[in-house]
C-alpha cells in the first residue's frame, strides 16, 4: 500500500478526445510525477509538478498537460488523442524528503484509444 | 537520449535458483534503483544506491552501483514464488528530476 491512489483503474476512448487522469497521496508530498508505461516497456517520464508548478518535463508533446492542487493531488490531461495514446499512466510521490528517485507508484490509469 | 539497456529480457527459473540480472548504460548516472512491477500494479522500489562501487542488500536481494556509473546488477538468492514479476532497473542524474527506466526482465519461476 503506498498511498498514492488513481482514477480512473481503467477507460476507453476514440481518436481526437480528450481525457483527464487523477492521483491523489495520502502523505500530501508536494511532489508529484506522472510516466506513461507503454505495453512491454519500462515507464517514461512525462513530467514532473512541486508545489504546482511543472518542474521538469519529458519528451511529451504540449498536448499532454497536468496540474497539481493546493492539497497535492494531481491531475494529468492529454488532448487530441492518438492511439500510441494508449498505455498505463502512473503517478508517483517521493518516498522522502531529498530522495527524488525513491518513489511511491499508483496502481495506474490503464489508457486505451480506439 | 539516455537509454538504459536491462539484460535478460526474460528468465525461467525453477524455485530456490539463485538469479542475475543487470542493465548498462551509454551515460554516467549518479544514482541506481531497482524496482519491481507485479501486473495490475505499479512499480515497487527495492533497492536504492547512490555511489559508485556501493553493494547494497534487501534480505535475499542484491544490488551494486558499478564503478564506472554506467551500470547496475541485481541478484536475487534462493528464489521462491513471490518473486515473480517485472524487475526494473531507473537511473538518475543529479538534480534531474526523471528516473529513466530500463525495458524490465519477466522473471518467470517453476515451482
Amino acid at each position: 500500500e503506498t498511498g498514492v491512489t488513481q482514477s480512473p483503474t481503467h477507460l476507453i476512448k476514440t481518436r481526437g478526445q480528450q481525457v483527464t487522469l487523477r492521483c491523489s497521496s495520502q502523505s500530501g508530498h508536494n511532489t508529484v510525477s506522472w510516466y506513461q508505461q507503454a505495453l512491454g516497456q519500462g515507464p517514461q517520464f512525462i513530467f514532473q509538478y512541486y508545489r504546482e508548478e511543472e518542474n521538469g518535463r519529458g519528451n511529451f508533446p504540449p498536448r499532454f498537460s497536468g496540474l497539481q492542487f493546493p492539497n497535492y493531488s494531481s491531475e494529468l490531461n492529454v488532448n487530441a488523442l492518438e492511439l500510441d495514446d494508449s498505455a498505463l499512466y502512473l503517478c508517483a510521490t517521493n518516498s522522502k524528503q531529498g530522495a527524488t528517485g525513491e518513489l511511491f507508484f499508483g496502481e495506474g490509469s490503464r489508457l486505451t484509444v480506439l | 537520449g539516455q537509454q538504459l539497456n536491462q539484460s535478460p529480457q526474460s528468465m525461467f527459473i525453477q524455485e530456490g535458483e539463485d538469479v542475475s540480472m543487470n542493465c548498462t548504460s551509454s551515460s554516467i548516472f549518479n544514482t541506481w534503483l531497482w524496482y519491481k512491477q507485479d501486473p495490475g500494479e505499479g512499480p515497487v522500489l527495492l533497492i536504492a544506491l547512490y555511489k559508485a562501487g556501493e553493494l547494497t542488500s534487501n534480505g535475499r536481494l542484491t544490488a551494486q552501483f558499478g564503478i564506472t556509473r554506467k551500470d547496475s546488477f541485481l541478484n536475487i538468492s534462493a528464489s521462491i514464488p513471490s518473486d515473480v514479476g517485472i524487475y526494473f532497473c531507473a537511473g538518475q542524474i543529479q538534480g534531474a528530476q526523471k528516473l529513466v527506466f530500463g525495458q524490465g526482465t519477466r522473471l518467470t519461476i517453476n515451482p
